[in-house]
């Protein structure tokens, strides 16, 4: 079955420290892939998206993500994260590049920034 | 603001009874859809329409069930409620094309 993993459940860091949050997906066809941010008691919003091109892919705030083909990964990075950076960040990959909302999501790994 | 509506933010209601969730998708969006977020669970996928029609399913239990009406706003049911289905209900919809969906605030459900 097609699936989406998260290494990490919960991230702590302090401010200033760089950030590298890990995904893998199960398929080895077409993908789209996706990284959102939910910030606390809000919705979903993107952070960055690869379609095709460049694997390295830069979102907005200061994240971008690299797309690793024989690797299956989506890894997030941010060089320098901030204290409004914590929330919870989902990973998200859409199969076979159909409709763009037909995601499979990755559990989550939650930031929590140390000011 | 993502442009999508989705009513009420919350909902309290017992074992065994009905809701309904509604949600309004962006202007010009024809694609919309349902996810359901909760703690065990995490992020699932229930159902796409496109311009009226079923387009997809997900894990979405037979005891619920969604439509999207002429002027694209979508409702999704939730029947025989357990306390299972306490959750958060996302709606989301996107437009023609490689872009992203844009997700909805939710409506938190809560099943007691």
């Amino acid at each position: 079955a097609q699936s989406v993993s998260q290494h990490n459940h919960h991230v702590i860091l302090s401010e200033a420290a760089s950030l590298e949050l890990g995904c893998n997906y199960s398929y080895g066809g077409t993908v789209n892939l996706f990284w959102y941010v939910q910030y606390p008691g809000q919705h979903l919003q993107l952070l960055l998206k690869y379609f095709s091109g460049d694997p390295l892919v830069k979102g907005i705030k200061g994240f971008e993500a690299e797309f690793i083909k024989s690797k299956f990964s989506f890894n997030l990075r941010k060089p320098s994260v901030q204290w409004s950076d914590t929330a919870e960040y989902f990973c998200a990959v859409n199969f076979h590049g159909g409709s763009q909302g037909n995601l499979i999501f990755g559990k989550g790994t939650k930031l929590s920034v140390k000011p | 603001d993502s442009g999508v509506t989705q009513t009420p933010k919350h909902l309290i209601t017992a074992t065994g009874q009905r809701v309904t969730l509604r949600c309004s998708p962006r202007s010009g969006d024809l694609s919309v859809y349902w996810y359901q977020q909760s703690l065990d669970q995490g992020l699932q996928f229930l159902i796409q329409y496109y311009n009226g029609e079923e387009r997809a399913k997900g894990n979405i239990l037979e005891r619920f069930s969604a439509q999207q009406f002429p002027d694209l706003h979508s409702e999704l049911n939730l029947s025989s409620l357990e306390l299972g289905d306490s959750a958060l209900y996302f709606c989301a919809s996107s437009p023609e094309g490689n872009t992203e969906a844009f997700f909805g605030q939710g409506t938190r459900l809560t099943v007691v």
